[in-house]
């Protein structure tokens, strides 16, 4: 059972703004981790996207579109990761992680682009 | 560039050890902050984090399989070697190894991956 929950699925048309959520248990605080995000499409390894631990603290992978954001919400305890303007090749698994003693892995959102 | 390639059995019998390399280029694991990663991934599962190694031969482990593995470096061979003893039909998984950033917690890139599983 994955530490980090993110909902199995989510859904977005062409061009629309998605969020992708990752929920930290109680004992994780947002606010004190940097949480970061990786793409998988069917068949390939997962990608890394960026981390966010905060707006003056966080990164990019490379090569990786700019429409790809990331933000925390401390009230909800969760992670988010923005995609700005979906495209079709987006249609892929996004996973959350965190490093706590070791990596901890969310259970993976499979985004679908109708 | 770095890339990554796993390498190892791709069936396995419950009770067996499995023994995976993963063979690496483009950096070099005597860098300072520099470690390699090894993750799995059950079929159609999230990925499992298992273990990594530094520079300087500093061992992380996944607390829950501790007991069942085990993992190497030869520097001068840009091998990192992973085992795992006791193998069982739910440890059927594709295994990956990664590379570590130097000044991040994160691993980027990953290799292809190596599809083990665990029957008899």
């Amino acid at each position: 059972q994955p530490v980090l929950t993110q909902p199995p699925s989510s859904s977005a048309s062409p061009g629309e703004s998605v969020r992708l959520t990752c929920t930290l248990p109680s004992d994780i605080p947002v606010g004190g981790y940097n949480i970061y995000w990786y793409q998988q499409k069917p068949g390939s390894p997962p990608r890394f996207l960026l981390y966010y631990f905060s707006d003056t603290d966080k990164g990019q992978g490379s090569g990786v579109p700019s429409r790809f954001s990331a933000y925390t919400d401390t009230s909800a305890n969760t992670g988010i990761l923005l995609i700005s303007g979906v495209q079709s090749e987006d249609e892929a698994d996004y996973f959350c992680a965190v490093w706590t003693r070791h990596v901890v892995f969310g259970g993976g959102t499979k985004l679908a682009v109708l | 560039q770095i890339t990554l390639k796993e390498s190892g059995p791709t069936l396995v019998k419950p009770t067996q050890t499995l023994t995976l390399t993963c063979s690496f280029s483009g950096f070099s694991l005597s860098a300072t902050g520099v470690g390699v990663g090894w993750i799995r991934q059950p079929p159609g599962k999230a990925l499992e984090w298992l273990s990594l190694i530094y520079w300087d031969g500093d061992k992380r482990y996944n607390s829950s399989l501790k007991s069942r593995l085990s993992i190497t470096k030869d520097t001068s061979r840009n091998q990192v070697v992973l085992t795992m003893t006791n193998m069982d039909p739910t440890d059927s998984a594709t295994y990956y190894c990664a590379h570590k950033v130097r000044s991040g917690g994160y691993y980027d890139p990953w290799g292809q991956g190596t599809l083990v599983t665990v029957s008899s």
